[in-house]
């Protein structure tokens, strides 16, 4: 069964550096998602993309983030300058055309110190 | 935005017995409603979903529950299973594309044999 991608698994970085987190949708799939669950806490929408731009994006989505969907296969989530406050969980999904079902990868945890 | 409350945020029962979890959403073109089980340390996954049209949907243990009118659905889950324990997660979209799925903060359900 298809499923959802994500590398790393787990990543500790020092505050202030650059994060890379990737993630290989499903490969039918056109909508691509990243959400962040900070532990014990809800899942937390970040941004949408489609048509390779930003559909819609959260407010914790902020100028710090970024998100490039670099070939046919690699979505990519970029944290500029890490805060401690970003570590968490963080998801990324992807869903059809025709189905509502969104499908979570394993997820990438990220500590921040 | 669309906001999703999810109530309660813990529920313990004795195997055997039903556990009911509610949530109510704000925006009123929100059309799609999935549940999601989320086990310690994994990828939330898909349980059931409904749709606007629909009133109740059923598979097996697990059923749902819409009232539009009162944007409010449910999750009831019969005959629990310690395997039921895990933390469930409401949420809400318009389904359009590219929009967000909004998550309800989740609640632990934990059942004792």
């Amino acid at each position: 069964e298809p499923e959802v991608t994500q590398t790393p698994s787990h990543q500790v970085t020092q505050m202030g550096q650059e994060v890379i987190l990737r993630c290989v949708p499903i490969s039918n799939h056109l909508y691509f998602y990243w959400y962040r669950q900070i532990l014990g806490q809800k899942v937390e929408f970040l941004v949408s993309f489609y048509n390779n731009e930003i559909s819609e994006k959260s407010e914790i989505f902020d100028d710090q983030f970024s998100v490039e969907r670099p070939d046919g296969s690699n979505f990519t989530l970029k944290i500029r300058s890490t805060k401690l406050e970003d570590s968490a969980m963080y998801f990324c999904a992807s869903k059809g055309q025709y189905t509502g079902e969104l499908f979570f990868g394993e997820g990438s945890r990220l500590t921040v110190l | 935005g669309e906001n999703v409350e999810q109530h309660p945020s813990t529920l313990s029962v004795q195997e055997g017995d039903s556990a009911v979890i509610k949530c109510t959403y704000s925006d009123s073109a929100s059309n799609y409603f999935p549940w999601y089980k989320q086990e310690l340390g994994k990828r939330p996954q898909l349980i059931i979903d409904i749709r606007s049209n629909v009133g109740e949907k059923k598979d097996q243990r697990i059923a749902v529950t819409l009232n539009k009118t009162a944007k409010h659905f449910s999750l009831h889950i019969t005959e629990t299973q310690p395997e039921d324990s895990a933390v469930y997660f409401c949420a809400a979209t318009s389904n359009q594309a590219g929009t967000a799925l909004i998550f309800g903060k989740g609640t632990t359900l934990s059942v004792s044999s």
